[in-house]
């Protein structure tokens, strides 16, 4: 099975900060990763998918790249709204939809 | 707009068997992959199943093989996840969401979401 590592689990950042999320496919994934957001008490929202194709309405302030086994979330500048938890998760339907264990940005 | 609304939670001894229904509205739902998702409580997100836009093709992880069976009922815009053999560790938050289907890649991505139905396994 596919193991989907974050890294690292939280991390502390103050508003206007660039924040970088790293995550590490057990095997190779081509560019089949999507970043998902979750606020407390919220369903997730989808953020990027095939690693880094912004989904409709998120802000450019994110971005996503990397391909193979290593790949990276950023927030350019965070806003008050960005601390959340954010997954990452391999997106090859013939394999497990797998996620990463997540990452908390908090203040 | 795209509204998924999960039912059928609830309070389940272990060992006790309980169905899940989202009902879709707002989409073509026969259009769409559709998947379930759960959340244990503070825990992150644990992919369960995915379900093709006929039925025919429905993908388990690992850990409810054999237990959990998904399906669908298009034209009750609807989809169902039944559990059997519930344990204490299937507690969880469980959501259903829209899967995008993208070609060649085959990939998945869960766009629209429920806000989840609460399953508790306790005794």
């Amino acid at each position: 099975d596919i193991q989907m590592t974050q890294s690292p689990s939280s991390v502390s950042a103050s508003v206007g900060d660039r924040v970088t999320i790293t995550c590490r496919a057990s095997q190779h994934i081509s560019s089949w990763l999507a970043w998902y957001q979750q606020k407390p008490g919220k369903a997730p929202q989808l953020l990027i998918y095939a690693a880094s194709s912004l989904y409709n309405g998120v802000p450019s302030r994110f971005s996503g790249s990397g391909s193979g086994t290593d790949f990276t979330l950023t927030i350019s500048s965070l806003l008050p709204e960005d601390f959340a938890t954010y997954y990452c998760q391999q997106t090859n339907s013939f394999l497990p939809l797998t996620f990463g264990g997540g990452t908390k940005v908090e203040i | 707009q795209v509204q998924l609304v999960e039912s059928g939670g609830g309070l389940v001894k272990p060992g006790g068997s309980l169905r899940l229904s989202c009902a879709a509205s707002g989409f073509t739902f026969s259009d769409y992959y559709m998947t379930w998702i759960r959340q244990a409580p503070g825990r992150g997100l644990e992919w369960v199943s995915y379900i093709s836009m006929s039925g025919s093709t429905v993908y388990y992880a690992d850990s409810v093989k054999g237990r959990f069976t998904t399906s669908r009922d298009n034209a009750k815009n609807s989809l169902y996840l039944q559990i059997y053999s519930l344990r204490a560790e299937d507690t969880a938050l469980y959501y259903c969401a829209t899967a995008e289907y993208a070609v060649p890649a085959a990939t998945l991505s869960f766009v629209d979401w429920g806000q989840g139905t609460l399953v508790t396994v306790s005794s």
